[in-house]
C-alpha cells in the first residue's frame, strides 16, 4: 500500500490570495487525482495528474483556476487560485498504483481550507 | 450519465447490524469500492468487489451486489461505536478512469 501526505492539513486564506496544496506519496503511482469535498457533500472530480505533462479537467473545472503539476510519479500539486468562500472545501489527493485502474485507490487525509 | 445514491443517515445500536445501500445507474461499472471516513480523516477503503461477483465477506464487513438491479450493500456486524463514520460507496470502470462517488452515508452507533 501507498501512504499520501498532504500540506498543508488546513488553512485560512484571505479572498483573492492563492495556495498551493502538495501531495507527496512513500512510493510510485500510476495515477494520481486531485478531488473536492465541500461541506456535507461527496468527493467530485477535479483533475488526473499526468506526469510531465497538463492535467486532465473534469467538467467545471479549468487550469487557470486549479493548476496542478505532477513532475515525478511520487509528487503532486494543486494551487486554488484568487480564492473565493466559495472555494472553502477539504481538497483531497489521491493515487493508484495500477496502471489498469484495478486494485485501491488511497488518499491522503486532506487539506481543508477556509476562505474568508 | 454516472450517478451514485446513497442514503444519507443511517441510526442502529452497539451490537447490532448496520446495512448501508447504494444505488448506481451505470451497468459498465467494473469495480465497487466502500471507503469509511472519520471525523476530520481522509478516506480509508474497506472493500471492493468487482462486477462479477455476488458477495464478498471480509471479517465483519459483508459486500453483497446485485447486478440486475444495480444495488450494492454493506452490511456490519456487531457494529461497534468506532465504526461511527460517514461511507462512501463508488463505482469505476477498468482502466485509467476516476471513482465516482456517492454522496455518503452518516452511520452513527448508539451506545
Amino acid at each position: 500500500s501507498a501512504v499520501i501526505s498532504q500540506k498543508p492539513s488546513r488553512d485560512i486564506c484571505q479572498r483573492g490570495t492563492s495556495l498551493t496544496i502538495q501531495c507527496q506519496v512513500d512510493s510510485q503511482v500510476t495515477m494520481m487525482f486531485w478531488y473536492r469535498q465541500q461541506p456535507g457533500q461527496s468527493l467530485t472530480l477535479i483533475a488526473t495528474a499526468n506526469q510531465g505533462s497538463e492535467a486532465t479537467y473534469e467538467s467545471g473545472f479549468v487550469i487557470d483556476k486549479f493548476p496542478i503539476s505532477r513532475p515525478n510519479l511520487t509528487f503532486s500539486t494543486l494551487t486554488v487560485s484568487n480564492m473565493s468562500p466559495e472555494d472553502s472545501s477539504i481538497y483531497l489527493c489521491s493515487g493508484s498504483q495500477t496502471g489498469d485502474g484495478t486494485g485501491e485507490l488511497f488518499f491522503g487525509e486532506g487539506s481543508r481550507l477556509t476562505v474568508l | 450519465g454516472e450517478d451514485v445514491e446513497q442514503s444519507l443517515f443511517l441510526s442502529v445500536r452497539e451490537g447490532d447490524s448496520s446495512v448501508i445501500n447504494c444505488t448506481y445507474t451505470d451497468s459498465s461499472s467494473t469495480y465497487l469500492y466502500w471507503y469509511k471516513q472519520e471525523p476530520g480523516a481522509g478516506l480509508q477503503l474497506l472493500t471492493y468487489i468487482f462486477s462479477n461477483m455476488d458477495m464478498k465477506q471480509d471479517q465483519r464487513l459483508t459486500v453483497l451486489l446485485n447486478k440486475k438491479d444495480k444495488h450494492l450493500s454493506l452490511r456490519i456486524a456487531d457494529t461497534q461505536t468506532g465504526d461511527s463514520a460517514i461511507y462512501f460507496c463508488a463505482e469505476k470502470y477498468a482502466g485509467n478512469t476516476p471513482l465516482v462517488f456517492g454522496k455518503g452515508t452518516r452511520l452513527s452507533v448508539i451506545a
